[in-house]
């Protein structure tokens, strides 16, 4: 069955950095674009990135374009988002999603990065 | 940018009663090959959301028939035929037309009378 599991949430201090991970099995990764989803605490869903499959293309929310990044490592089964220049603004429980239909049908249990000092 | 709106934000159903949820969008969400992005997707309390209905009308597989999407163009509607303990939980609609930058509505809130 289909298996998104994130890590490398914490507790960063504003304008530092934190790399999380989304570790994909159960389906050919290297076939769907995937993407990452975060929640504020109490908020509402923000797509943040997405990526597609052989790492071509990608695109970001205005909100962290030119602090983020994301990856992928087909060999790997996995999935990045590089995140520099943290803001309080950036807590949320960060969700990695696999893209189907132009929609989202897998997604993980979601990383919790705290951005304070 | 697109605009989802969702209404109402909360709403109190009482077990075995129809709930309704209309989403809204600031633009057409018709695309050019003529498909309707239109989606959407559960959270239940302390959960991870999970997708319920895609173009606007395709029941995810493990879905519950109770669970029925409408809607054409700009307007949507996300209908529960007969509310069940199981279904409380924040609701979204989420629009895929302009992808990638998909755009979520804020959030229905339902909660059982």
């Amino acid at each position: 069955q289909v298996q998104l599991v994130e890590s490398g949430g914490g507790l960063v201090k504003p304008g530092g950095s934190l790399r999380l991970s989304c570790a994909a099995s159960g389906f050919t990764f290297r076939d769907y674009y995937m993407s990452w989803i975060r929640q504020a605490p109490g908020k509402g869903l923000e797509w943040v990135a997405y990526i597609s499959s052989a790492s071509i293309y990608s695109d970001y929310a205005d909100s962290v374009k030119g602090r983020f990044t994301i990856s992928r490592d087909d060999a790997q089964n996995s999935l990045y988002l590089q995140m520099n220049s943290l803001r309080a603004e950036d807590t949320a429980l960060y969700y990695c999603a696999r893209e189907n239909w132009s929609s989202f049908d897998f997604w993980g249990q979601g990383a919790l990065v705290t951005v304070s000092s | 940018d697109v605009v989802m709106t969702q209404s109402p934000l909360s709403l109190p159903v009482t077990l075995g009663q129809p709930a309704s949820i209309s989403c809204r969008s600031s633009q057409s969400l018709v695309h050019s090959d003529g498909n309707t992005y239109l989606n959407w997707f559960q959270q239940r309390p302390g959960q991870s959301p999970r997708r319920l209905i895609y173009k606007v009308s395709n029941r995810d597989s493990g879905v519950p028939d109770r669970f029925s999407g409408s809607g054409s163009d700009t307007d949507f509607t996300l209908k529960i035929s007969r509310v069940e303990a199981e279904d409380v939980g924040v609701y979204y609609c989420m629009e895929g037309t302009h992808w990638p930058r998909y755009t979520f509505g804020q959030g229905t809130k339902l909660e059982i009378k």
